[in-house]
């Protein structure tokens, strides 16, 4: 099975900031990388597929990047409704495993 | 707008079959575009995809759940079904339906149902 690991798991990051966050898995899967975000008591949001695709409808404050087994998600410059969990998934597999999650909090 | 909406028992017990259903709105199930999923969470935890299904009724499964989970799909209802049985305190979880592109180079699990929360318990 692939395995993804995030990190950090918890950042603490003021509005305006530059936040990246980095999803490793256990073994190459190409691009089929995606990037959600989800709010307390809500389902999760797709924002990136194909490690870099953003999706439609999402600010273009998110990026995505990488390929292979180490990705990024980077957010240009934090906004108060960005604060939230947010979850890597590979698709390269017939298992469709997600990371840990990293939790983006106020600081 | 596509629209996907859990339904089921909130409460099953140690042992029962766990039993959901999401009826999808806006779209069809009977598209050769998407396969439809079923991916749960336990209280203050991470996801876990439990399995797909695609409109012919093909499926593929998670293999730590696959000897218990069924998936099945309804054309006639517009909905897909979720059967996990020997349930335990450990498969209580919120859980979510959603939509998945079912080419590569397709937008995944890009519409989901809003979650159910399913506690087992005697």
């Amino acid at each position: 099975d692939i395995q993804l690991t995030q990190s950090p798991s918890f950042l603490s990051a003021s509005v305006g900031d530059r936040v990246t966050i980095t999803c490793r898995a256990s073994q190459g899967i190409s691009s089929y990388l995606a990037w959600y975000q989800q709010k307390p008591g809500k389902a999760p949001k797709l924002l990136i597929y194909a490690a870099s695709t953003l999706q439609s409808g999402v600010p273009s404050r998110f990026s995505g990047s990488g390929s292979g087994t180490e990705f990024t998600l980077t957010i240009s410059s934090l906004q108060p409704e960005d604060f939230a969990t947010y979850y890597c998934q590979q698709l390269n597999s017939y298992l469709f495993t997600f990371g840990p999650g990293t939790k983006v909090d106020i600081k | 707008q596509v629209q996907l909406q859990e339904s089921g028992p909130g409460l099953v017990k140690p042992s029962e079959t766990l039993s959901l259903t999401c009826t999808v709105s806006g779209g069809s199930v009977s598209s050769g575009s998407y396969y439809w999923s079923w991916i749960r969470q336990p209280p203050g935890k991470g996801l876990e995809w439990i399995g797909y299904i695609y409109y012919s009724g093909s499926t593929n499964y998670n293999p730590s759940l696959k000897s218990r989970v069924t998936i099945s799909v309804d054309t006639s209802k517009n909905q897909f079904s979720l059967k996990l049985s020997s349930v335990t305190a450990a498969d209580t979880a919120v859980y979510y339906c959603a939509r998945d592109g079912a080419n590569w180079n397709d937008p995944p699990f890009d519409y989901w149902g809003q979650g159910t929360l399913v506690t087992v318990s005697s």
